[in-house]
């Protein structure tokens, strides 16, 4: 069976200042791993997405995800904060079917 | 290219009542997917359909049923709306090769 947990449901940085946002994951097969973006009110963007051709994903807008087999985790990270990345993000694995986390809203302030 | 439309983009509806919501894609592809999207509970799998002709239950199927006559189109009905059906509505559609699913703009529904 699979499931996902983002372990931080709000998350808050200043702008200029990296990002972290947590995902790990429990798969009986190799999974595929996504990081979507919802901006409020509007649909969800695929950021990146890892199938393991390598364990370092670079996605849009600057973030990048690392995938660690060993501590089952893909977490989601940008060097530098902007304004427009305050987002809710959804970390995502799929070997079948997508499973959603619940979600981490990021803030960023000025 | 639109990608996935969806509408309403919002409704507010009362209970007991039917509601269809809409959903299109232009992308060809073969299987499409509604969620729900709750408060701390992030996107649920409604129904999905693996191709034109054939549908599947997800993890939350009851209170809705769907329909998929053709590749583009993929309807979402409730057939007696409830209060608990209060959420946001996605659809999706995913082309099966790359795994990646592209979602429309979401439907409000506010069931009273």
């Amino acid at each position: 069976a699979q499931s996902v947990t983002q372990l931080d449901s709000h998350v808050s940085v200043s702008e200029g200042t990296p990002v972290l946002l947590r995902c790990n994951y429990s798969s009986s097969y190799s999974p595929s791993l996504f990081w979507y973006v919802q901006h409020p009110n509007k649909g969800l963007q695929l950021l990146l997405k890892y199938t393991s051709a390598a364990t370092l994903v670079k996605g849009i807008n600057g973030f990048e995800a690392e995938f660690k087999k060993s501590e089952t985790s893909f977490h989601l990270t940008k060097p530098s904060a902007h304004m427009s990345d305050a987002a809710e993000y959804f970390c995502v694995v799929s070997d079948r079917d997508f499973i959603f986390g619940t979600g981490t809203r990021l803030q960023v302030f000025p | 290219i639109a990608g996935i439309t969806q509408a309403p983009t919002s409704q507010i509806l009362a209970a007991g009542r039917r509601m269809t919501l809409r959903c299109t894609q232009d992308m060809r592809h073969n299987a499409m997917y509604w969620y729900r999207q709750d408060l701390g509970l992030g996107l649920r799998l409604i129904h999905y359909s693996n191709t034109a002709g054939t549908t599947g239950k997800g993890e939350v199927p009851d209170g809705y049923s769907v329909s998929r006559a053709n590749t583009d189109d993929f309807p979402l009905t409730l057939a007696s709306a409830v209060p608990s059906q209060t959420s946001v509505y996605f659809c999706a559609s995913s082309d099966g090769t790359q795994g990646i699913q592209y979602f429309g703009a979401g439907t409000r529904l506010s069931v009273l």
